[in-house]
């Protein structure tokens, strides 16, 4: 089993639309989660932090369910600069030796059209 | 601006001749980090340097090296790169103290694309 998995997509969707990716990750003890965007032949960039409580920024909304081992991503209004890689990432923090090490889901495929 | 850099941006090498691929950032982050990514996969870790202490992965291959000769600068080295090993190879760094309080962001540079014919 993968330690982080997500729905390769891709998500096809209209300008305007809500749309919502999950992932789900093995580690319990994992520590840190994020979410990053991967634009085609570009490099990983953070998109946001997810915390226990949920966060929002802007019309993005991650939210974390610990007891099911599982993140989401909820990208309102969508436009077309949306259309990227979105990657789900994990930080088992204390299982990696205290090491700041990242585990990289292989991410879902958004693209948003006209 | 602050920034971390890869250079080239595309490396072509010949099966079995040895590539570096060299990393530099102006961040001043003691921890830098090798990912290999291959195409509609997740970036995997090969390894990181903590300050000047190396650590590889497990399932690393010999093939591939580092070294990180100042704070700034790091480097991968592929001995005998065979056709498996073309992906984009991504360095990223972050800066990690301890005690640790709050994981850092790791900030990714742009990537080197390696093809190997």
């Amino acid at each position: 089993r993968k330690e982080v998995e997500q729905d390769p997509g891709p998500f096809n969707v209209p300008e305007g639309a809500t749309v919502a990716f999950n992932c789900t990750y093995s580690n319990s003890a994992s520590q840190s989660f994020f979410w990053y965007r991967q634009d085609c032949r570009k490099e990983p960039k953070l998109l946001m932090s997810v915390y226990s409580s949920g966060n929002e920024d802007g019309r993005f909304t991650a939210q974390l369910n610990r007891a099911s081992q599982y993140i989401s991503l909820l990208i309102r209004d969508s436009k077309l600069s949306d259309s990227a890689t979105y990657l789900c990432v994990v930080n088992p923090y204390l299982l990696s030796g205290g090491y700041n090490k990242l585990i990289f889901g292989a991410g879902t495929r958004l693209a948003v059209h006209p | 601006d602050a920034m971390v850099i890869q250079n080239p941006r595309y490396q072509v090498t010949q099966f079995g001749k040895p590539v570096t691929l060299s990393c530099s950032q102006t961040l001043n982050h003691n921890v830098m980090y090798w990912y290999q990514q291959k195409s509609s996969q997740a970036p995997k870790l090969l390894f990181h340097y903590y300050d000047k202490d190396f650590n590889n992965e497990a399932d690393t291959p010999d093939n591939f090296q580092s070294r990180r000769p100042n704070t700034s600068f790091c480097f991968l080295d592929i001995r005998s790169p065979g056709l498996g090993d073309a992906a984009m190879y991504l360095c990223a760094t972050s800066r990690d103290l301890l005690p640790r309080r709050a994981v850092e962001t790791q900030y990714f540079g742009p990537g080197t694309r390696l093809l190997v014919l």
